[in-house]
């Protein structure tokens, strides 16, 4: 049974770095894609980007100079830092597995991120 | 990019049907996600017209030129939710705006 699951703070201020990890069972993070979609509240879901366990990442252009993510796969884990946030970052931020080609299976239950100072 | 376009809603009473669209499809991979208030987006649809196991039959996918379909057939009260497409736009993938399908 694979489950995902965010951990991070709720709050970070603006032009701070967010920092979200997400936390693997039930596969390991050596299988698949591990990618981050963000919804901001009562808006449509933004793709941010992915990891694969080889070191390869995708990232969106429009957050590409921002984003950086990783993978510790002696904790089963992979991770989001996001620079420089300004309050249009407040979101819901998911953490989810891609099977292919925008197959998204597994998704965390998402965390809410406010960007606020 | 742009979000792909879906109308704003959609509706239906049990146990008819109701088709939401997406527009703006470049791809030939296309996934259908449903998500109830306060809850993840589940995949109901993957490679236009796949669906993945525990899926109902009830949900069905297609795809005509730039434009992708869900249908989904026999409404019951949990299909009350907001659904989105999903497809590759060059490097990215790009989300639908997003449909509210209401079970009357």
């Amino acid at each position: 049974h694979v489950q995902l699951q965010e951990s991070g703070p709720g709050l970070v201020k603006p032009s701070e770095t967010l920092s979200l990890t997400c936390t693997v069972s039930g596969v390991s993070i050596s299988s698949y894609y591990w990618t981050w979609i963000r919804q901001p509240p009562g808006k449509t879901l933004e793709w941010i980007g992915f990891i694969h366990y080889s070191g390869t990442t995708n990232y969106n252009p429009s957050l590409k100079s921002r984003v950086t993510m990783s993978l510790d796969t002696s904790k089963n884990q992979f991770s989001l830092k996001l620079s420089s946030v300004t309050a249009a970052d407040t979101a819901l931020y998911y953490c989810a597995s891609e099977h292919n080609y925008g197959q998204f299976d597994y998704w965390g239950q998402g965390v809410l991120v406010t960007v606020s100072s | 990019q742009s979000a792909l376009t879906q109308p704003p809603s959609a509706s239906g009473s049990p146990g008819q049907s109701v088709t939401i669209s997406c527009t703006g499809i470049s791809s030939d991979y296309v996934s259908w996600y449903q998500q109830h208030p306060g809850k993840a987006p589940q995949l109901m649809i993957y490679e236009v017209s796949k669906r993945p196991s525990g899926v109902p039959d009830r949900f069905s996918g297609s795809k005509s030129g730039n434009t992708a379909s869900l249908t989904v057939s026999g409404l019951q009260a949990d299909d009350d939710a907001d659904y989105y497409c999903c497809s590759p736009a060059g490097s990215l993938y790009v989300f639908g705006t997003g449909t509210k399908v209401t079970v009357l």
